[in-house]
């Protein structure tokens, strides 16, 4: 089935620890996104990526980082940077980085600090 | 600045009893405003596009309308599996960035 597959579903990090959380599509989509959400606030765009090999920051980005080699993968890193990382974080695509394409998620991860 | 506002923040209904959900948007230029379910825990699931003023998205019980300042979300005779957060995000002109509202909860009770 065509989809977005984000890995692990469940993530704890210790303080001081960089984790990456995976993002894999077969829409065969140019576009992809990281977004992370916390409760009772919308979602916040952390990185975006149009094309392989080409990223932008997002409005929250700090403290994140990310990579675009394969049209199909855009993972993210969350760096020790990032003070107040525990939260929800979604992955998403569309067919390309053009405005009025829709945009779709995977499943979510969550991730959490101990 | 930029900005999505829904309302209620918190919906409960009885089955069968209809209502709306808003969503008021401020930006400079609308590409699209898009309508997601999201169950607890999951992704959201998309339901609507809507492009221009005047425009109307019909799937099963919902209903989507835009005016030049908000959309609304109409739910007809809902059931329990109706249940979930709905969010809604306005896509500016020029790039593909999203701009949430922070969803509306609905609860539909049998």
């Amino acid at each position: 089935d065509g989809g977005i597959t984000q890995s692990p579903k469940y993530l704890f990090r210790k303080e001081g620890q960089n984790v990456t959380l995976s993002c894999e599509q077969n829409l065969n989509h140019d576009a992809m996104y990281w977004y992370r959400q916390d409760p009772g606030q919308g979602l916040r765009l952390i990185y975006y990526s149009q094309i392989v090999n080409d990223f932008q920051k997002g409005d929250i980005a700090e403290g994140y980082s990310v990579s675009r080699e394969k049209k199909e993968s855009f993972p993210l890193t969350v760096t020790s940077a990032q003070k107040n990382p525990t939260a929800f974080y979604l992955c998403a695509s569309s067919i390309t980085g053009f405005s009025g394409n829709t945009i779709y998620f995977g499943e979510g991860s969550w991730l959490t600090v101990v | 600045e930029d900005q999505v506002t829904q309302s209620p923040e918190a919906l409960r209904l009885q089955e069968g009893e209809s209502s709306s959900l808003n969503c008021s948007y401020t930006v400079s230029g609308l590409r699209g405003l898009f309508w997601y379910r999201q169950d607890p825990g999951k992704g959201p699931e998309f339901l609507f596009t809507l492009y221009s003023a005047g425009e109307e998205k019909e799937k099963e019980r919902l209903k989507a309308t835009l005016t030049k300042k908000e959309s609304f979300l109409h739910i007809t005779a809902p059931k329990p599996e109706d249940s979930a957060t709905y969010l809604c995000a306005v896509q500016e002109s020029g790039y593909n960035k999203l701009i949430f509202g922070a969803g509306t909860r609905l609860a539909v009770h049998p």
